[in-house]
C-alpha cells in the first residue's frame, strides 16, 4: 500500500525565514511526487511535479528516493505563501493520487 | 478558472435522504476523479472515473456511488448508507495521454447533515 505522511499539521515562520515543509511516502515502485497548494478561498492547484524538477514562486522540491522524501523548500518565506501545502503520490496503475494530510503554511511578518 | 464546475457550493441532507453532487468539466480530460476532505485528514479517494462508462472504487467507496455516461460529467450520489457525510467534497479531471499529468480541481461542494 501507497502512503505519503506530512508530519507537521502547522508550520509558522517570519516573513524571510526558511521554509521546509516535509513529505515522507512509502511506496514498493518507482513514485511520482507532486505538491498542491490551496491559497485562502481559491480551489487546491498543482504546486510543482518532481520530474520537472521546477521552481516556482520560489519553491523547490526534491527526491531523495534513499531517504523516500519530498521536501518543499523556499530560501525565504513571503507572506503570500501562508496555505495549506499538500504532498501527494502517484504509483502504479492509472492517475489516482494518494494525498498527505497536509501542512498549514503561516508566514508571519 | 471555469475548467472545471462543481455545484451546489452548499447542499444540506436529511436524514435517510440521498443527495447529488454535480461535477462538469470542459477540459476534454478522460479521467476524473472524486474527493473527500476531511479536517485533519487530508483529501481521501472516494471513485475515479478514466473513461466513459467505467469507473473504479477509490479509498473510501462505501456510501457513494457514481456515473460517467459523458466524458465531461461525473456526479456523485451520497446515500443514505454513507453514515457520516458531513465534509468538503472535491472533484478533479486529468489527461492520461502522457504521464505524469496533473489533476485540475474544482472549488468543491460542503455538505451538511440537517
Amino acid at each position: 500500500a501507497q502512503r505519503v505522511t506530512q508530519p507537521e499539521k502547522l508550520l509558522s515562520v517570519f516573513k524571510g525565514a526558511p521554509v521546509e515543509l516535509k513529505c515522507n511516502y512509502s511506496y514498493s515502485g518507482s513514485p511520482e511526487l507532486f505538491w498542491y497548494v490551496q491559497y485562502s478561498r481559491q480551489r487546491l492547484q498543482l504546486l510543482l511535479r518532481h520530474i520537472s524538477r521546477e521552481s516556482i514562486k520560489g519553491f523547490t522540491a526534491d527526491l531523495n528516493k534513499g531517504e523516500t522524501s519530498f521536501h518543499l523548500k523556499k530560501p525565504f518565506a513571503q507572506e503570500e505563501d501562508s496555505a495549506m501545502y499538500y504532498c501527494a503520490l502517484r504509483g502504479g496503475g492509472g492517475n489516482k493520487l494518494t494525498f498527505g494530510t497536509g501542512t498549514q503554511l503561516k508566514v508571519e511578518l | 478558472d471555469g475548467g472545471i464546475t462543481q455545484s451546489p457550493k452548499y447542499l444540506f441532507r436529511k436524514e435517510g435522504q440521498n443527495v447529488t453532487l454535480s461535477c462538469e468539466q470542459n477540459l476534454n480530460h478522460d479521467a476524473m476523479y472524486w474527493y473527500r476532505q476531511d479536517p485533519g485528514q487530508g483529501l481521501r479517494l472516494i471513485y475515479y472515473s478514466q473513461i466513459v462508462n467505467d469507473f473504479q472504487k477509490g479509498d473510501i467507496a462505501e456510501g457513494y456511488s457514481v456515473s460517467r455516461e459523458k466524458k465531461e460529467s461525473f456526479p456523485l450520489t451520497v446515500t443514505s448508507a454513507q453514515k457520516n457525510p458531513t465534509a468538503f467534497y472535491l472533484c478533479a479531471s486529468s489527461d492520461m495521454t502522457g504521464s505524469n499529468q496533473p489533476q485540475h480541481f474544482g472549488d468543491g461542494t460542503r455538505l451538511s447533515i440537517l
